[in-house]
């Protein structure tokens, strides 16, 4: 079946330490992106890929990298320089049909993470 | 700034009632409006999703009205379930340009 695989579910570091997401599709959609989410705040936009190799910020991208070597994957990383990083973690991908892109974002099932 | 606007932040109904969440949007160059339904320790899934061109749209139980004078539009559930307890987002978009509201935890009791 397709879908979208983020992993690890659940992650817990210490503060000051570097941590990586995974985010892997196999729906060949092109467009992917990460959402962190907050009680009571929605989701909020981290960064966005529209193609292999190009990726943009979205409104709070401060403190977080990424990176898109292969259309099925886009990592995060959650640098020391994010000030409050425990959260839930939302990695989506922009549905296409007939090769193009709907509105609709299909989303994995997240990864939580706390910072000690 | 916050570009969508959603309401009540928690609602309680009785199985068979029919809870409403309202939002409201400021940018009017938004052209798409998804539902999302989220299960607790689950991503968000579309339940519904309208396009500014009409006023309303049906999918089973699930009603979305839409004011674009108003740059309002609602989610009615008919005949909610106990297993409609879960959280509601709306959103608006353009392009890659996707705000989402903040969220609506809904309870449906027995």
């Amino acid at each position: 079946d397709g879908g979208i695989t983020q992993s690890p579910k659940y992650l817990f570091r210490k503060e000051g330490q570097n941590v990586t997401l995974s985010c892997e599709q196999n729906l060949n959609h092109d467009a992917m992106y990460w959402y962190r989410q907050d009680p009571g705040q929605g989701l909020r936009l981290i960064y966005y890929s529209q193609i292999v190799n190009d990726f943009q910020k979205g409104d709070i991208a401060e403190g977080y990298s990424v990176s898109r070597e292969k259309k099925e994957s886009f990592p995060l990383t959650v640098t020391s320089a994010q000030k409050n990083p425990t959260a839930f973690y939302l990695c989506a991908s922009k549905v296409q049909r007939g090769g193009q892109n709907t509105g609709e974002l299909f989303f994995g099932e997240g990864s939580r993470l706390t910072v000690l | 700034q916050q570009q969508v606007k959603q309401s009540p932040q928690s609602l309680i109904v009785q199985k068979g009632g029919i809870p409403i969440i309202n939002c409201a949007y400021e940018n009017t160059a938004f052209d798409y409006f998804p539902w999302y339904q989220q299960f607790p320790g689950k991503g968000p899934a579309l339940l519904i999703a309208i396009r500014p061109d009409v006023s309303e749209k049906k999918e089973g139980r699930f009603t979305i009205s839409f004011n674009k004078s108003a740059k309002q539009f609602s989610l009615h559930i008919m005949d909610s379930q106990p297993g409609d307890s879960a959280t509601y987002f709306c959103a608006a978009s353009k392009g890659n340009d996707m705000r989402f509201g903040a969220g609506t935890r809904l309870t449906v009791k027995p």
